[in-house]
């Protein structure tokens, strides 16, 4: 069964502070992985689609890793408006989307 | 603006009320999405629309009845909701393959 977990369900951390977050996923046929960063009140914000274990992919602060069992969105020097819900997803061979349940990052000044 | 428009951004119901949700999007994206997010849940996908066609349908109860009129607009009409049924409702468009969904602000729904 197609399956995405997140970990940890939340996470505070110091400004400036780096940590990773964690996305384990089992699928058949992974055709993508996608990070999505969520604020409250506000719909999912694309941030990085990965497709082949070892891809990497760079925005700012963040950086996304891939492996065939799990991704990791690595967070560096964080700073407060960083704080968000961040989800990943899995898209198999059907390409349909499986959600993880999101880690919610707090970063304190 | 995320380029898919949702509204109402809040909208508070009874149990007894008929109402409906509206999304839009111009990004000429083919295919259209109804998502429900509870508090600590995965995201759970409700219907899936490609060129205006119904091809999903996740068991979802029949108080709630999508509508596609065109590849641009999306509705979720409901009636006799339960008050679980509260919750953020999001609209998300993609291209036909289903890569890059880009979301809107998503309704929340309160059933009283």
């Amino acid at each position: 069964e197609d399956q995405v977990t997140q970990s940890p369900e939340a996470l505070r951390l110091q400004e400036g502070e780096s940590s990773s977050l964690n996305c384990s996923y089992t699928v058949s046929g992974l055709r993508g992985l996608f990070w999505y960063r969520q604020d409250p009140g506000k719909g999912p914000e694309f941030l990085f689609t990965l497709y082949s274990a070892g891809e990497e992919k760079e925005k700012e602060r963040l950086k996304a890793t891939l492996t065939k069992k799990e991704s990791f969105l690595h967070i560096t020097a964080p700073k407060p408006e960083d704080s968000a819900t961040y989800l990943c997803a899995v898209q198999g061979s059907n390409y349909q989307l499986i959600w993880g349940a999101g880690t919610k990052l707090i970063i304190k000044p | 603006e995320t380029g898919v428009t949702q509204t109402p951004r809040h909208l508070v119901m009874g149990m007894t009320n008929k109402k409906s949700l509206k999304c839009e999007q111009h990004l000429g994206h083919n295919a259209m999405y109804w998502y429900k997010q509870s508090a600590k849940k995965p995201l759970e996908l409700m219907f899936v629309y490609n060129f205006k066609e119904q091809t999903e349908n996740n068991s979802v109860p029949s108080r709630f009845s999508p509508e596609c009129p065109n590849s641009s607009h999306l509705f979720l009409h409901l009636h006799t909701l339960q008050p679980e049924d509260s919750a953020l409702y999001l609209c998300a468009s993609s291209q036909e393959n289903g890569n890059g969904y880009t979301f809107g602000s998503g309704t929340r729904l309160t059933v009283v």
